[in-house]
């Protein structure tokens, strides 16, 4: 298994500011997500971390406003930036340990509060 | 039509029901997930499945891989249990999810 943590668990922010959140794994893992939970929405991936090279966006999601770092195997983290209140969510970080695994662990979230 | 369905959307019980969850998906899959969410968001994964059956204390879960259909039951109800169920399923190994929109269970004392 792999233990996750994130940081900030929780933040309220202003509009038009930018907010880095951390995640942390106990472990070297293969893959890292980045997901987002809008209020009454499923999750919805953001993108993959790429260890040491540019992340992989979904369509919606792009560089400038959802810059990801991937400096390792254990560490990631996802900038929010130039927020709007529509950004207001839950967001996760996830991890698939080993390679031709099916097993996903997620972290306990990032509550973000834009006003 | 979302990719993963799931029934009911909200489910509230008396402590000691059966409670049945239901999860339908269009896509082909390799495995699928039941996730539960607290309050705070936090996620932690129940059980993956990729045929069968199976059993974690007072849970269990199905799926019907020719039917794309998988069933989440928890047994002995129990206020504890309150929380949000979410299916999710995953195409490839190393793949992400594709989540349901959660079921929001509520079980009364």
């Amino acid at each position: 298994s792999a233990v996750i943590s994130q940081k900030p668990s929780r933040d309220i922010c202003q509009r038009g500011t930018s907010l880095t959140i951390q995640c942390q794994v106990d472990s070297q893992v293969t893959m890292m997500f980045w997901y987002r939970q809008q209020p009454g929405q499923s999750l919805t991936l953001i993108a993959t971390a790429n260890q040491g090279s540019e992340a992989t966006y979904e369509s919606g999601f792009v560089i400038d406003k959802f810059p990801i770092s991937r400096p390792n195997l254990t560490f990631s983290t996802l900038t929010v930036s130039n927020m709007s209140p529509e950004d207001s969510s839950i967001y996760l970080c996830s991890v698939v340990p080993r390679l031709h695994s099916y097993e996903q662990y997620f972290g306990p979230g990032t509550r973000l509060t834009v006003t | 039509k979302n990719e993963v369905e799931q029934s009911p959307q909200n489910l509230t019980a008396q402590e000691g029901e059966f409670i049945t969850i239901n999860c339908s998906y269009s896509v082909g899959i390799s495995a699928l997930h039941w996730l539960q969410q607290h309050p705070g968001g936090g996620i932690v994964s129940l059980f993956m499945l990729s045929s069968g059956k199976k059993k974690h204390g007072r849970l269990i879960a199905t799926i019907n891989i020719q039917e794309k259909h998988s069933s989440l039951h928890i047994t002995a109800s129990h206020p504890r249990d309150s929380a949000v169920y979410i299916c999710a399923v995953q195409r490839g190994s190393q793949g992400n999810l594709i989540f349901g929109k959660g079921t929001k269970l509520s079980v009364k004392p």
